[in-house]
């Protein structure tokens, strides 16, 4: 089975910018998870979507957003970047029944950088 | 917000040496899971315990918790050079908490020299 995929691996943009990343999630996984990693903050949970609805938030600004569609692959925008949204973006997808029920597979991360 | 802290921050030890990594969180917790991140790429899930397991076995991997105490460890033993590489504690709380919505600790980074 193909794991989590995220395109694009790299991409730099300015600030005030807007950029879209992607995950396409393990085939039959059905929630994807969304992380955003800091030097300084660590990993930090931003989204979940599951069945194309958003399951929870974490504490971003509204700049943050998300979107699943019905092959549950999915997609985070970031408007008006600033220079402290460079980071590495990870995608999470996990099957919701069965024993894998916990774990979370993680794709290999987008890397933003904001000049 | 970070619920786990690891310790210690980093750990370099020679191949072959056991490397015990420690979890402290603040919640109480549904399961406590261990990942591991080489050089700043994705996460690879290493083993869950739930809140109700007091040990856990994979392979090298040895993972402990002590709800009461709120802290697990994560030993690996006869480390080799491959195990080189950052390992978090993750955390889905009690309360609130989603499978999705994992809360990560800020990591060990681990050393294994040849």
């Amino acid at each position: 089975k193909a794991g989590v995929t995220q395109t694009p691996r790299y991409l730099i943009k300015t600030r005030g910018q807007q950029v879209t990343l992607s995950c396409s999630p393990i085939s039959g996984h059905r929630s994807v998870s969304w992380y955003q990693q800091t030097p300084g903050q660590g990993l930090q949970f931003l989204f979940e979507y599951f069945s194309e609805t958003q399951r929870n938030k974490g504490n971003f600004p509204g700049r943050f957003s998300g979107r699943q569609f019905s092959n549950s692959r999915s997609e985070m925008n970031v408007s008006t970047l600033e220079l402290g949204d460079s980071a590495l973006y990870l995608c999470a997808s996990r099957l919701t029944s069965g024993t894998s029920f916990y774990e979370q597979y993680f794709g290999p991360g987008t890397r933003l950088t904001v000049t | 917000s970070q619920q786990g802290e690891e310790d210690p921050q980093a750990l370099s030890i020679q191949e072959g040496e056991n490397a015990t990594m420690n979890c402290s969180y603040k919640t109480s917790i549904n399961n406590l899971q261990w990942y591991r991140q080489n050089s700043g790429r994705g996460l690879v899930h290493l083993i869950l315990i739930r809140s109700n397991e007091r040990e856990k076995h994979s392979g090298r991997l040895r993972v402990t918790l002590d709800t009461s105490k709120k802290s697990s460890s994560l030993l690996i033993t006869a480390s080799r050079a491959a195990d080189t590489a950052s390992y978090f504690c993750a955390t889905v709380p009690l309360r609130g908490g989603s499978q999705g919505n994992l809360i990560f600790g800020k990591g060990t980074k681990l050393s294994v020299k040849p």
